[in-house]
């Protein structure tokens, strides 16, 4: 399967503790995408990277939220002391550079924060 | 930013054709429409876009009013794979490069 793949697909962990998803996207796909998801609601961008280089930031990655993209190949997005209201879907997506809207999403690592 | 309006929902006979419509009636000259969908339990994935014309791919045809205030995806054969919640968004080129997903159109196909 060479499409995105993220792990893990499920986390649950307490309040105040820190996570650390990943996501692996297409090899050829230099543009590298996280997006938030809660319930009934469509994704919200948080951020995304160019290679190794993160451009942009949503104001709704506060600075509990990290993402690195170390080598321009793998991401991984963390938060610490979380909180409930960091349960949700987070969705990777990845795309050429040369066709940054058609982006190609990962199916997701669901938080739970209980 | 221009804005994307959907019906909440829509349902539709397997077998039959589907005509999902968006208005963007603040469409600016330079804005792409995208159209995703998201599967139960999946990430959204990449339907079809188009800036002016009328287009067509193996998934789906996406229809663009003269006016380019609305547009309407097609789904020629719904079938119960079909079932989703549909996205209609809005890209520009001076906006970033991420995606504006709104409240979409929950898309249900009976057999």
């Amino acid at each position: 399967d060479t499409g995105v793949s993220q792990n893990p697909r499920h986390k649950i962990t307490k309040r105040g503790q820190n996570v650390t998803f990943r996501c692996d996207p297409i090899s050829e796909h230099n543009r590298l995408y996280w997006y938030r998801q809660t319930l009934g609601q469509g994704p919200e961008f948080l951020t995304y990277f160019q290679n190794e280089a993160q451009l942009e930031k949503s104001r709704l990655l506060s600075d509990r939220f990290s993402a690195e993209r170390p080598k321009g190949s793998f991401s991984t997005l963390e938060i610490q002391r979380t909180e409930q209201g960091d349960s949700a879907m987070y969705l990777c997506a990845s795309s050429l550079m040369l066709s940054p809207y058609e982006q190609y999403f990962g199916p997701g690592t669901r938080l739970t924060v209980t | 930013d221009a804005k994307t309006t959907q019906p909440n929902s829509m349902e539709s006979n397997e077998e039959e054709p589907v005509h999902l419509p968006c208005n963007h009636s603040t469409i600016s000259g330079t804005d792409y429409i995208h159209w995703y969908r998201q599967l139960p339990s999946q990430g959204p994935e990449y339907v079809i876009h188009g800036l002016t014309s009328n287009v067509n791919n193996r998934m789906a045809s996406l229809a663009i009013a003269e006016d380019r205030k609305s547009s309407t995806l097609i789904l020629h054969r719904a079938t119960l794979r079909d079932a989703a919640v549909y996205y209609c968004i809005l890209t520009s080129g001076n906006a970033g490069n991420m995606l504006t997903f709104g409240g979409g159109t929950r898309l249900m196909v009976k057999p």
